[in-house]
This record gives C-alpha cells, structure tokens and sequence, in this order.
C-alpha cells in the first residue's frame, strides 16, 4: 500500500539557517504530492505540492521537487525564520480504484532559534 | 468562502457515551473527507465523501463509527460507545472534484477526550 516516510524531529535550527526535511514515499500509479504545515494552534494548511515527476512547488521560500527515480519529495528552505517554527507534513494522494484521500507521513516538528 | 468549519471544536466525554461532530464544507466542494489525528502521527484518513454518497470507508472506522452526509453538503461523524482510544483530533478537509492537483482543504478539527 502507500506510505510516506519522513524525518524524525524535533529539528532545531538557528534564524537563517539552510533547512532540509527528507520525505520519501511508496506508491501505486502517478500520486501527487504535498507539503502541508501546522502552526501552533492552527488547522492543516497546504504549503506547496507537485503533480507530476521533475515537477517543483514552490511557496514562501520553500521548494520541494517530485522526484520519482528517488521516491522523494525533499522539503527545503534557503534560510529559515522564526516564523517558521511549525509541524510539517508530507502527504500524497491516493489514487486508482475508486480511492481518494490522503496518505501523510508522521510529521516533522521544526524549532526555529533566534 | 469561509473555509472548512467544524463543530465543536473540543468535546470531552465519558467512556460508554455517544458523540457526534459536524463538518461545513467549503460551499462550491463537492468531496469531503474524514481523517483522525493522535498525538506525534499524521492524519489517517477514515472515509470520504461525493455530493451524498459515502464512496471508501477505511479499516480504521470500526462499527462504532458512523458518517452520513445527507444532502451533500454538511457532514456528521457519530461515534457509538466511546473508547478512550477514540481520544484523538478529528479533521474534516474538503475539494472540487475535478479540481486538478487533488489538493485538499482542511478544517481546524474537533478534538474528543475520553475519560
């Protein structure tokens, strides 16, 4: 079945510090991908996607490309902000045979430090 | 657009009770989705909807699990005889169908605590 796989956190890192969260996935048939984030106190917000291999998303210094050869979908940012302290999701959709929906991974809890 | 909303957002209640959540759409989407969320995991997703029709339910919505969405627009989740495994954040998220991308709209959950 499918599944996504990322990072163990708590991340900590330092204000405008180079950011990576490794995600890699398993799955049937072309799944789009996702990030989503979760600010403290906050619902599920999508940050970026892609829908198809080599496609790169890209939203508020954040990009991740869908990398079918690897299976991943590496999340990164140039240089981080306190703001960005948050949890971050990796998800893909389920598709074919009738199903829909999402499969995320178990989230990566990223601690920013002035 | 008001975005998905959900009601009530935190429910405490005593193992043995019925409990039942409710989930507004955003209003043109036709698809709406259940997940549940514990503590340190991702959502997993229990079921979803199109317009009225309850299309997949998962393994995870054991019987005591009931979800209907009676004119294809608002949605309920009944929970029967509470656990204190039912203890979890339930989210709701919603999309246009044909929406390309298959991105999905969430809500900011109901949280249920079993005593």
């Amino acid at each position: 079945g499918n599944s996504v796989t990322q990072m163990e956190g708590p991340v900590t890192l330092s204000e405008e510090a180079f950011l990576t969260i490794n995600c890699t996935y398993t799955a049937t048939g072309y799944p789009s991908l996702f990030w989503y984030v979760q600010y403290p106190g906050e619902g599920l917000q999508l940050l970026l996607k892609a829908t198809k291999a080599d496609d790169k998303g890209s939203n508020k210094g954040f990009e991740a490309t869908y990398r079918k050869e690897t299976t991943s979908f590496h999340l990164e940012k140039g240089s981080v902000q306190v703001s960005d302290s948050a949890v971050y999701f990796c998800a893909l959709s389920r598709t074919g045979g009738g199903a829909d929906g999402l499969t995320f991974g178990k989230g990566t809890h990223l601690i920013i430090q002035p | 657009d008001t975005g998905v909303s959900q009601d009530p957002r935190h429910k405490i209640t005593k193992r043995g009770q019925n409990v039942t959540f409710r989930c507004d759409p955003i209003s043109e989407h036709n698809r709406l989705y259940w997940y549940r969320q514990t503590l340190g995991q991702g959502p997993e997703f229990l079921t979803y909807f199109q317009n009225e029709a309850q299309l997949e339910k998962s393994r995870l919505l054991s019987d005591r699990f009931s979800a209907e969405r009676p004119k294809g627009s608002f949605s309920t989740l009944e929970i029967q005889r509470t656990e204190q495994g039912d203890s979890a954040m339930y989210l709701c998220a919603s999309r246009e169908a044909l929406a390309g991308g298959g991105e999905q709209f969430f809500g900011p959950g109901t949280r249920l605590t079993v005593l």
